[in-house]
């Protein structure tokens, strides 16, 4: 199984609601990441988790609180977002860096968030 | 910002032609690779290049590397409307998970 799943598809929330976005994969891939992507551009890394401890974290702002509960799961916590939030928020799994050669990453289809 | 630059931004062809992407980028690297994203999905793997090596092919994909000029380029070749797509580079950070992305190049091919 090569699949990055992610849930929901689509998500329309208003600035005062707390959600989730979840990701899962079973290629027994050990670091995970989000990426939050605006329309016409590369995706921004927000967070990096290896080996189910966060070890990257690219000054996200704290209305976005990521979650590693088990290796095959990583959550986005998401509360009292902004209208500039608005993005397609982007799953991804890889074997964790090892030797200095950073691997191949496989992507969720991805999140479209809508902020009102 | 570490991040590549591409170019082209866009680039439009018929069925048919070549597509050649060029991708810059600032750091010294391990490795070099290209993404494909079709409109609002997920990025799909289409190519890694190590950087002791200066040329390599995935069926219609070439993929050149040039370290001393930190520079590569994606290649397709007897393009078909199925490549209609953004086209990303991506680098490695030294000894992290991290991978930098570049700009980007929107591909459209028409029939």
């Amino acid at each position: 199984d090569t699949e990055v799943t992610q849930t929901p598809k689509h998500l329309v929330m208003g600035m005062t609601n707390k959600k989730s976005l979840k990701c899962e994969q079973h290629m027994g891939h050990r670091a995970m990441y989000w990426y939050k992507q605006k329309a016409k551009k590369p995706p921004e890394l927000m967070f990096v988790y290896s080996y189910e401890k966060l070890s990257i974290n690219e000054s996200v702002p704290s209305r976005f609180s990521p979650e590693c509960p088990n290796s095959s799961l990583l959550n986005l916590h998401l509360h009292a977002l902004q209208p500039e939030d608005s993005a397609l928020y982007l799953c991804a799994s890889s074997t964790p860096t090892s030797g200095g050669d950073t691997d191949t990453q496989y992507f969720g289809p991805g999140t479209r968030l809508t902020v009102l | 910002s570490q991040q590549g630059e591409e170019d082209p931004q866009a680039l439009s062809i018929q069925e048919g032609e070549n597509a050649t992407m060029n991708c810059s980028y600032k750091t010294s690297i391990n490795n070099l690779q290209w993404y494909r994203q079709n409109s609002g999905r997920g990025l799909v793997h289409l190519i890694l290049i190590r950087s002791n090596e200066r040329e390599k092919h995935s069926g219609r994909l070439r993929v050149t590397l040039d370290t001393s000029k930190k520079s590569s380029s994606l290649l397709i070749t007897a393009s078909r409307a199925a490549d209609t797509a953004s086209y990303f580079c991506a680098t490695d950070a030294y000894n992290t998970d991290k991978l930098i992305f570049g700009t980007g190049t929107r591909l459209q091919v028409f029939p």
